[in-house]
């Protein structure tokens, strides 16, 4: 597609379990970044990717959190034993490289609700 | 750490009317850049507008543009010819410059209500 695709869109899960969401961005951009909105509140950053490598994980709350980019493309944020508070939209975006200046294109997001 | 603050929550305006949002930001850098993004509905951020900290002139996007009090760390965005189109979250956001110019610091947002 032309933009940055994520799924699922909503996602329903109940404490404690295991979580996958998954972000397509748009061809040919090598940099790739997830980030996490809560109720109320802007995007905070999470995880960037350069190409197949995380360049910059620091923004990932805790050790439940983790994302892959085994290609290069496609990324997946991972998030085990899912807690009350991970509850929130995650938001993909991705731009054309990693040094920009501030282009960056998202996709709508997966709004995770956690019960 | 950088920080962004926007102070109105909420606001509204009537269409065709002229309306301005505020952002205020706080940082040791001297190379950075600050943005507006528009989020819809739909939840996809949009880019509205992008400015360099070290041009002096405002930039400006058709009926975007902005203010930048760079010593007052003040960046604030002027709608005119409101739509109601333009209703939307928008957020202040902030990112340093050289090696680091990939992370986006954002405010908390305003919500503008364009109304008919």
């Amino acid at each position: 597609g032309a933009g940055v695709s994520q799924t699922p869109s909503n996602k329903v899960t109940e404490k404690g379990k295991y979580v996958e969401l998954r972000c397509d961005p748009i061809s040919g951009h090598t940099a790739l970044y997830w980030y996490r909105q809560s109720l109320g509140q802007g995007p905070e950053f999470l995880i960037y990717f350069q190409g197949t490598g995380a360049a910059d994980d620091s923004g990932l709350p805790n050790d439940r959190f983790f994302a892959v980019r085994p290609e290069g493309s496609v990324s997946t944020l991972k998030i085990q034993r899912t807690e009350r508070g991970d509850s929130a939209v995650y938001l993909c975006a991705s731009s054309l490289t990693g040094h920009n200046t501030g282009e960056l294109f998202f996709g709508e997001g997966s709004r995770l609700t956690v019960l | 750490a950088q920080t962004v603050t926007q102070s109105q929550p909420e606001m509204s305006v009537q269409e065709a009317e002229t309306v301005t949002l505020s952002c205020t930001y706080d940082t040791s850098e001297s190379n950075y850049y600050l943005f507006w993004y528009k989020q819809p509905p739909s939840r996809q951020m949009i880019l509205v507008i992008r400015q360099e900290a070290y041009k002096q002139q405002n930039a400006t996007e058709n009926r975007f543009s902005v203010n930048f009090q760079k010593a007052a760390k003040s960046f604030s965005l002027k709608i005119s010819d409101s739509q109601l189109g333009d209703t939307a979250m928008y957020f202040c956001a902030f990112m340093r410059g050289g090696g680091s110019n990939y992370k986006l610091t954002f405010g908390k947002g305003t919500l503008l209500t364009v109304n008919p």
